[in-house]
């Protein structure tokens, strides 16, 4: 058990519905990191939040959205979801920016869109 | 740019075989170079990591030496069981501009039989 949370463990839903993803991160964690893994794209990085801040964007559709809590929760928004967003979302945490730690996952949410 | 291309498998194996997982990667500086395993059903674990040159992680048998003259991370194991069975993915780290994220290679399914 890595100490990180994310819930639900599953979600189904239609093309077009708009989802939540929630993440705890191990207690003390800044750092909170989202990736999504599918089969054609294998496992991509999504984006990074330290402390409330954005840090940094990858391959993130303009249809996602994420923020971080003052609690240091995060929340991964998927909105107009599409048939091809079905995939693993995974939450990682590290204590720090950058550079000094590994990431810690999270056990996943599956998202299904039917 | 950065990538990490590992041998995509399927692997099978019989147990107390000995297992190798090719591993190479393309980035500019000296990233630090990880290999994580995902269970079936589960999030990502660490299995070992390197941050410079010519170390060695090693880790529950599992063990790979950051080769920065041949740009690899070869994991190696001398002899697999049955609970090795998994998925591996070697990954390197992107630190920049106060951020840090992770590239992963697409993943190596090993089935490890009686």
């Amino acid at each position: 058990d890595s100490g990180v949370t994310q819930t639900p463990k599953h979600l189904i839903t239609a093309t077009g519905q708009r989802v939540t993803l929630r993440c705890s991160p191990r207690s003390g964690d800044l750092s909170v990191y989202w990736y999504q893994q599918s089969l054609d794209q294998g496992l991509q990085f999504l984006i990074q939040y330290y402390n409330g801040e954005e840090r940094a964007k990858g391959n993130i559709l303009e249809r996602f959205s994420a923020q971080q809590f003052p609690d240091l929760h995060s929340e991964l928004n998927l909105s107009s979801l599409e048939l091809g967003d079905s995939a693993l979302y995974f939450c990682a945490s590290s204590p720090y920016l950058t550079g000094r730690d590994t990431q810690y996952f999270g056990p996943g949410t599956r998202l299904t869109v039917l | 740019g950065n990538s990490v291309t590992q041998m995509e498998g399927p692997v099978t194996l019989s147990e107390e075989a000995f297992l190798t997982i090719n591993c190479t990667y393309t980035a500019t500086g000296y990233p630090s170079l990880f290999w994580y395993v995902q269970y079936p059903g589960e999030g990502l674990q660490l299995l070992l990591k390197a941050t410079k040159a010519d170390d060695k992680g090693s880790n529950k048998g599992f063990e790979a030496t950051y080769r920065k003259e041949t740009t690899s991370f070869h994991l190696e194991k001398g002899s697999v069981q049955v609970s090795d069975s998994a998925v591996y993915f070697c990954a390197l780290r992107i630190t920049q501009g106060g951020s840090e994220k992770l590239v992963f290679g697409k993943g190596t399914k090993l089935t490890v039989n009686p």
